[in-house]
Parts: structure tokens; C-alpha cells; sequence
């Protein structure tokens, strides 16, 4: 299994700045994703950060809105850019662990709210 | 693009009750299908996966089936208790251009009453 944590667990922020949300796993990982839960919708994958290269965005989702770091294999960050109350949602990171299970592990999530 | 639709959105249950929960996908072309547990704070927490090569999986008084011809899968919950009630949520696994990207339904929220 993976142990995953994720800072800050929830917050509140002002239109038009940005928030960092920090991700740490408790083993070396290759992959690492990130996911948006707006409310009331399913998640979404937004990039899948690999270590050593740059991060591939899915379909709506651009580097200057959601700019990901990954400067080892236990810890990733997501910025989220100029908010609006649009980003309003729960993000998550993730790692997958393949092999025998294939299972995908998730962090606890942060809640943001944009006012 | 794989779409997975979760129905019914929420359920209600006395205590005891078993339960079906279903999950459908447009793409047979999948990898896996997971059954996640989310409750508020804690993230997600898998419950069940199946490969795509196999029919069903058991954890305790879970089982998931999975069904690729007709895109279905179903998490069924034997005799519920209150610690069940949490959002549960099926993904579908395409490991296509992207290790490990799952495609989430919506959720069914699940209150089990005592």
C-alpha cells in the first residue's frame, strides 16, 4: 500500500491569487496524478506528473492555470493559478502502484473554497 | 472518451439490509474497474478491483462483478451496518496513453440507518 498526505487539508482564498497544494508519498513512486472533484461531479483527472519530465495535461486543463512540480519520486505540488470561484472544489492526489494489484491510491484530498 | 454513469445517485437503508449498487461505462476496452469508498476528509479508499479478465471479487461482505460485454459492473453489500454509509464510487481503468488514468462515475451516497 502507500501512505499519501496532502497540505493544506482545506482553505480559504481570495479571487485572483494563487494556492499550492503539496502531495507526499511515503515510497518512491513513479506516477503521480492529480484530480479535481467540483461539487456534485465525478472526478477528473487534470495531469499525471512523472518525475524527471514535464507534467501531461488532460483535455481543459493548461500548465499556466495548474502549474505541477515533481522534483523527486515521494512528492509532487499543484498550483492553482488566478482563482476564481470556479476552482471552488476538492483536489486529490494520487499514485499508482502497479504489479500485483494495480491499485491506485489517493491522499486525503484539499478542500478550497474561492470567495 | 469513457463515461461512467452510477446509479441510484444517493440510497437510504435500514440497518441489515443487503444492497446492489451499479455502475455502467460506455468503453469495454478496459484495463480494471475499481470500487473506491470516499468519506469526507479522508480521500478515497479502494475497496475492490477487478482485472479486466475476471468476472467478480469478494472482500469481506463486498462483491463486485464485472461484466465487459454490456459495460456494466456491481458492488453488492451484504447485511449493511452504519460504518458503510460513505459516497462510493466505481472507476474504469484506461491504461491507454496514460498509466493509471481512471475515468470516475458520480457516486452513489449511500446512508445506512440503524
Amino acid at each position: 500500500s502507500a501512505v499519501i498526505s496532502q497540505k493544506p487539508s482545506r482553505d480559504i482564498c481570495q479571487r485572483g491569487t494563487s494556492l499550492t497544494i503539496q502531495c507526499q508519498v511515503d515510497s518512491q513512486v513513479t506516477m503521480m496524478f492529480w484530480y479535481r472533484q467540483q461539487p456534485g461531479q465525478s472526478l477528473t483527472l487534470i495531469a499525471t506528473a512523472n518525475q524527471g519530465s514535464e507534467a501531461t495535461y488532460e483535455s481543459g486543463f493548461v500548465i499556466d492555470k495548474f502549474p505541477i512540480s515533481r522534483p523527486n519520486l515521494t512528492f509532487s505540488t499543484l498550483t492553482v493559478s488566478n482563482m476564481s470561484p470556479e476552482d471552488s472544489s476538492i483536489y486529490l492526489c494520487s499514485v499508482d502502484r502497479t504489479g500485483d494489484t494495480d491499485t491506485q491510491y489517493f491522499g486525503p484530498g484539499t478542500r478550497l473554497t474561492v470567495l | 472518451k469513457q463515461e461512467v454513469t452510477q446509479i441510484p445517485a444517493a440510497l437510504s437503508v435500514p440497518e441489515g439490509e443487503n444492497l446492489v449498487l451499479n455502475c455502467s461505462f460506455t468503453d469495454s476496452a478496459i484495463y480494471n474497474l475499481q470500487w473506491f469508498r470516499q468519506d469526507p476528509g479522508k480521500g478515497l479508499t479502494s475497496l475492490l478491483l477487478i482485472q479486466s479478465s475476471q468476472r467478480e471479487q469478494t472482500s469481506g461482505r463486498l462483491n463486485a462483478s464485472l461484466d465487459k460485454s454490456s459495460g456494466r459492473s456491481t458492488l453488492y453489500i451484504a447485511a449493511s451496518q452504519p460504518g458503510d454509509s460513505a459516497t462510493y464510487l466505481c472507476a474504469a481503468s484506461d491504461r491507454g496513453s496514460t498509466l493509471g488514468r481512471l475515468y470516475f462515475g458520480r457516486g452513489t451516497q449511500l446512508t445506512v440507518w440503524p
